[in-house]
């Protein structure tokens, strides 16, 4: 499974966008890009994920590069809520569970957005 | 929807006791797993399950056991309590087609064993 490599800390101002990176170099053609966050003491809550091309939802928008090496997921507006531990994963479908089991998730980024 | 449910939210448990996690979702997910969390570390498989009737080792397996008798419930059972096992414990479950959205993960359990 690719590993993934995050800063681990950034800080954002309250209504500007956050722009967090990742690198994910040694990612295969069939591991889809998946983002997750995780507030204070809750469960980490999926925000989006995708494979070659870019997506938007409610939530953030996913930039992936062509060459798939990196990915920047995007806030466009941060909000105080959004202040929380951003994971960036490298996954297979989970069709392909099996080999999910040494998935490692890593430490995330810290995101603080400030007033 | 419910989501994913995880019973209960904190337990305490003396070395050497035995209890079960209990884990349920409601979104008709073949796949459903647990996750451990310590401070400084990311998120590290336990058990998964493809389906009912199905279940295979994670990263971390040792002193965990698990069964899926039904596609809604996903137990995790300790044995044999150790210190080692105080940890933050996480449910998740998920489709498996291709490309399908994420996990959904429970509210977790903090397990301190003393």
């Amino acid at each position: 499974d690719a590993k993934t490599t995050q800063p681990p800390s950034m800080d954002c101002a309250e209504g500007r966008a956050a722009n967090l990176p990742c690198n994910h170099s040694t990612i295969s053609g069939n591991e889809y890009v998946y983002w997750y966050r995780q507030i204070h003491s809750q469960g980490p809550q999926y925000i989006i994920h995708g494979l070659k091309n870019n997506e938007t939802n409610e939530m953030a928008s996913l930039i992936i590069t062509e060459d798939r090496k990196s990915s920047t997921l995007i806030l466009p507006h941060a909000t105080l809520r959004d202040t929380a531990v951003y994971y960036c994963i490298a996954l297979m479908s989970p069709r392909n569970a099996g080999n999910n089991r040494k998935l490692i998730w890593g430490l995330g980024t810290s995101l603080a957005v400030n007033p | 929807n419910a989501g994913v449910t995880q019973t209960p939210k904190f337990q305490v448990l003396k070395t050497g006791q035995s209890m079960t996690l209990q884990c349920a979702q409601d979104m008709n997910h073949e796949y459903m797993s647990w996750y451990r969390q310590d401070p400084g570390m990311g998120l590290r498989l336990i058990h998964y399950s493809v389906g009912a009737g199905i279940t295979d080792q994670g990263e971390v397996p040792n002193g965990y056991n698990v069964s899926r008798s039904t596609t809604e419930d996903f137990p995790l059972r300790l044995l044999s309590a150790a210190p080692s096992q105080t940890s933050v414990y996480f449910c998740a479950s998920s489709y498996r087609r291709q490309g399908s959205a994420g996990y959904t993960f429970g509210s977790g359990t903090r397990l301190t064993v003393v």
